[in-house]
Order: structure tokens, then C-alpha cells, then sequence
């Protein structure tokens, strides 16, 4: 049973670039919730999904962000124009249910460099 | 808003000692508490869990307690090992609408000796 996938690992983008963080949830989760790890900090949300809906995207900053999670294939989050403050890791996770206490399954996280 | 707050790392022990880190928190309502684990270049692990006021949640010798009297849930283990060293994270949930979103903690690192 494959844990939450995210790809890639890493990646690398000059400022001014477009960069696009996938993830493909555990079978037979249908919610998706993507953080930001920044340098020695904790998680901080960002956005929460359902199939082909944004629930929650009170962590998303204003602009250049996006998410989106279609009914075939897996969670994208695009930031467009990245900027130097964009590094961090970023995590995807998912759950069978949104509601009360359901533990998320995180995945490895992608960790992105703007140089 | 929802708040986690936990003792600032690194944390530092030998082999065998005793284990506690310190996570308060601020909620409205009744959150869920969760405890989660980072290894070195991977994602966080659920540890363990508890859902309501005076649960216990344990898991690979860990331990942790709701205290709603005290907004609480310190971690314990009684004998901690080299291969426990990784940063942890105290979490709540938050439990508007359906949403199972965590408000997380900074984390704390611990550094186990021989």
C-alpha cells in the first residue's frame, strides 16, 4: 500500500520560474492538504482539497500560488514567478475523511531551492 | 486563533534516559492532539494521538496525556534510544466545518547519545 507521493524530491528554480509540486495521495483518500515547512520552523497550512474543489485556502498566499487537485491525477501546487523566499519544503498529506481527528498521512515533501 | 507552543531544541540526551518535551496549546472548542515525528530528509510521521480530554495516546514507548485543565499534552518516553533522535512536532486540529487541518508547533529536536 503506497504512502502519499510527491515529486520531485527536489527541485531548483531560478527566480522568476514557474515551479510545480505534485502529489498523489494514499489509495482511497480523497483529501489533500498541502504546508510549508520553512528553515528550522514547524508546518504551516496552506490549502486543503477535495477532488476538483479548493475547501480551505486560508494558508495560500495571495498571489502567484494556486492549487488544484482534478478528478484524474494527482495534486498540483504551482507558484509561478518564484522568489528567493519561496525555498522551503514543501508537504503534501492526505485522508480518507475530513473530519474530526483524522490523522494525515504526509508525504516525503519536496524541497525547493530559488536561486 | 488556534495555537501550539513547544520547549525550544535542540534537546539533548544519553541512551536510556528519560524523556519529556513540553507542548501547551490555545483552542476554542475540543481539538484533537497529535504528536508527529521527522526523521532526517523525510515527512512526518504520525506518533500518536488523542481525541479527548484525559486520553492517553502511546505508541513505541512514547506517551502523551490530553490535560484540558492545563492545555496540555507533554511527550514522555521512559528510555529513549539512538534511533529516537528527530525533531517532533506537537499538532491540533482544527475542527471547523469538515476541515481536519493541524495548527503545528515549531518542533523540537532531539539529539540522543551513546
Amino acid at each position: 500500500n503506497a504512502g502519499v507521493m510527491q515529486n520531485p524530491r527536489h527541485l531548483v528554480r531560478r527566480r522568476g520560474q514557474e515551479a510545480r509540486l505534485r502529489c498523489s495521495p494514499m489509495k482511497g483518500h480523497s483529501h489533500v492538504y498541502w504546508y510549508r515547512q520553512l528553515p528550522e520552523e514547524g508546518l504551516k497550512f496552506m490549502v486543503y482539497l477535495q477532488k476538483e474543489n479548493i475547501i480551505d485556502e486560508s494558508g495560500m498566499p495571495k498571489e502567484r500560488f494556486s492549487a488544484e487537485f482534478p478528478k484524474e491525477g494527482p495534486s498540483i501546487l504551482r507558484i509561478q514567478q518564484v522568489v528567493r523566499g519561496d525555498s522551503a519544503a514543501y508537504f503534501c498529506a492526505s485522508s480518507p475523511i475530513g473530519g474530526l481527528g483524522s490523522p494525515l498521512h504526509f508525504g516525503n515533501g519536496t524541497r525547493l531551492t530559488v536561486t | 486563533g488556534n495555537s501550539v507552543t513547544q520547549m525550544e531544541g535542540p534537546v539533548t540526551l544519553s541512551e536510556e534516559a528519560f524523556l519529556t518535551i513540553n507542548c501547551t496549546y490555545t483552542a476554542t472548542g475540543y481539538p484533537s492532539l497529535f504528536w508527529y515525528v521527522q526523521y532526517p530528509g523525510e515527512g512526518l510521521q504520525l506518533l500518536l494521538k488523542a481525541t479527548k480530554a484525559d486520553d492517553k495516546g502511546s505508541n513505541k514507548g512514547f506517551e502523551a496525556t490530553y490535560r484540558k485543565e492545563t492545555t496540555s499534552f507533554h511527550l514522555e518516553k521512559g528510555s529513549v534510544q539512538v534511533s529516537d533522535s528527530a525533531v517532533y512536532f506537537c499538532a491540533l486540529s482544527d475542527e471547523t466545518g469538515t476541515a481536519s487541518k493541524l495548527t503545528f508547533g515549531t518542533g523540537t529536536r532531539l539529539q540522543v547519545t551513546l
